[in-house]
């Protein structure tokens, strides 16, 4: 297994910007999940795909918004980006949907809106 | 709303303690997890507990699930300094496999 791996690592970016983070997940998970996680908060749940479908969605605004591709690889989009926005980005990903399997998480894409 | 709640949430001990981190949830789950995270790290998977009664060990380190009272304990025995980290319990309602997390708990443990 290759783990799950997020780019880019840290990302500086100014008010009103758009932003792109990527997520590659393991061979074989077709749920991935992308979080937001605050300084010093617990994870907080932005959506869900499964099968290329948003199946879930947490309470965050349109203005979030992602794409899951079939070789396994996602991206979460933000527009219009705000100060409070500033943050750790996780994707968790996982073999199947309500499985008994665990998420794994990838390491964390840090953006600063400036 | 499901609401995760952790407590301490912050705890400094001594090696070679024992000690237990409480997660208190508020609506039916039969899917719990605890995660470890350093400083500026990701969440490291600690434990995967799925049905009441689990109970489960790693090292120092022993998780429990008891779904009737939506409790889980995660218990320290003989603490080290390595253990110092923030120890968030997860738990998985099914509806879009979501994860509601627990507001964490941050472990120091001194010499």
């Amino acid at each position: 297994e290759t783990g799950v791996t997020q780019s880019p690592t840290h990302l500086i970016k100014t008010r009103g910007q758009q932003v792109t983070l990527r997520c590659s997940s393991q061979s074989g998970h077709n749920t991935v999940s992308w979080y937001q996680q605050a300084l010093g908060q617990g994870p907080q749940f932005i959506f869900q795909y499964y099968r290329e479908e948003e199946n879930g969605r947490g309470n965050f605004p349109p203005r979030f918004s992602g794409l899951q591709f079939p070789n396994y690889s996602s991206e979460l989009n933000v527009n219009a980006l705000e100060l409070d926005d500033s943050a750790l980005y996780l994707c968790a990903s996982r073999r199947a949907q309500n499985s008994g399997y665990g998420y794994t998480f990838g390491s964390g894409t840090r953006l600063t809106v400036v | 709303e499901l609401k995760v709640e952790q407590n301490p949430l912050f705890l400094s001990m001594q090696e070679g303690k024992n000690y237990t981190i409480y997660c208190n949830y508020s609506t039916t789950s039969d899917r719990l997890y605890w995660y470890r995270q350093d400083p500026g790290k990701s969440l490291e998977s600690l434990f995967v507990l799925l049905s009441n009664g689990a109970v489960k060990q790693e090292g120092r380190l022993m998780a429990s699930l008891d779904t009737k009272a939506r409790l889980s304990t995660l218990h320290i025995t003989a603490a080290v300094h390595d253990l110092s980290a923030t120890y968030f319990c997860a738990v998985d309602t099914g509806t879009a496999s979501k994860l509601t997390f627990g507001t964490g708990t941050r472990l120091q443990v001194t010499l």
